[in-house]
């Protein structure tokens, strides 16, 4: 059971949008700790993709943005693209038990 | 440019140790945390635990207390996780990370983004 909740699957067509939800709670999201985003691309280490809620490092297509309220992260993925189909992760920071990284579970995105 | 380039694939028998090295190259060694995330087979990724490599201190997730060691010599740039007792659900792919530890109390820092990522090592523990 991941501290942070992500849909195990989503899925769209090319060229629509999907989001990826990211669920926490007081001790780690609704703390004010920022949230990041990873791709990994299948048989691959993953890689950072949206940093500190609503960043992208240099080289990541604007089609990807982020988002935090509260309690709760979302990734959208904008004009998807073949090439996007991966397993995505939030990750954050939590209080409960000091120096603990915690991750969400991955989601699994498909393109049709 | 920025890299952490892994150790090879290892297999091991239950009970026995395994030690995968993680050696930093393109920014200073001892200016960013390393961590250490693990994956198996289909599943999520796993925090294992940090390392500061200019204090040596270090911090381990309460799973894996008692049986992880994360060290490092600084002379050759390189981190190393040590796990040990190891049984079959150990197999899995076992990730070294560099991280920017941004929260701050007491004097030590925690938390932050992890980039870049190691390759990645496989571990398989079979008898």
């Amino acid at each position: 059971q991941s501290v942070l909740t992500q849909p195990p699957s989503v899925s769209g067509a090319p060229g629509q949008r999907v989001t990826i939800s990211c669920t926490g709670s007081s001790s780690n999201l609704g703390a004010g700790y920022d949230v990041h985003w990873y791709q990994q691309l299948p048989g691959t280490a993953p890689k950072l993709l949206i940093y500190d809620n609503n960043n992208r490092p240099s080289g990541v297509p604007d089609r990807f943005s982020g988002s935090k309220s509260g309690t709760s992260a979302s990734l959208a993925i904008t004009g998807l693209q073949a090439e996007d189909e991966a397993d995505y992760f939030c990750q954050s920071y939590d209080t409960r038990l000091s120096g603990s990284q915690v991750f969400g579970g991955g989601t699994k995105l498909t393109v049709l | 440019q920025v890299q952490l380039v892994q150790s090879g694939a290892e297999v091991k028998k239950p009970g026995a140790s395994v030690k995968v090295s993680c050696k930093a190259s393109g920014y200073g060694f001892t200016s960013y945390d390393i961590n250490w995330v693990r994956q198996a087979t289909g599943q999520g990724l796993e925090w294992m635990g940090w390392m500061n490599p200019k204090s040596g201190n270090t911090g381990y997730a309460q799973k894996f207390q008692g049986r992880v060691t994360m060290t490092r010599n600084t002379s050759i740039n390189t981190a190393y996780m040590e796990l040990s007792s190891l049984r079959s659900e150990d197999t899995a792919v076992y990730y070294c990370a560099r991280v920017s530890a941004i929260y701050c109390t007491g004097g030590a820092c925690h938390g932050g983004l992890f980039d870049p990522w190691g390759q990645g090592t496989l571990v398989t523990v079979s008898s």
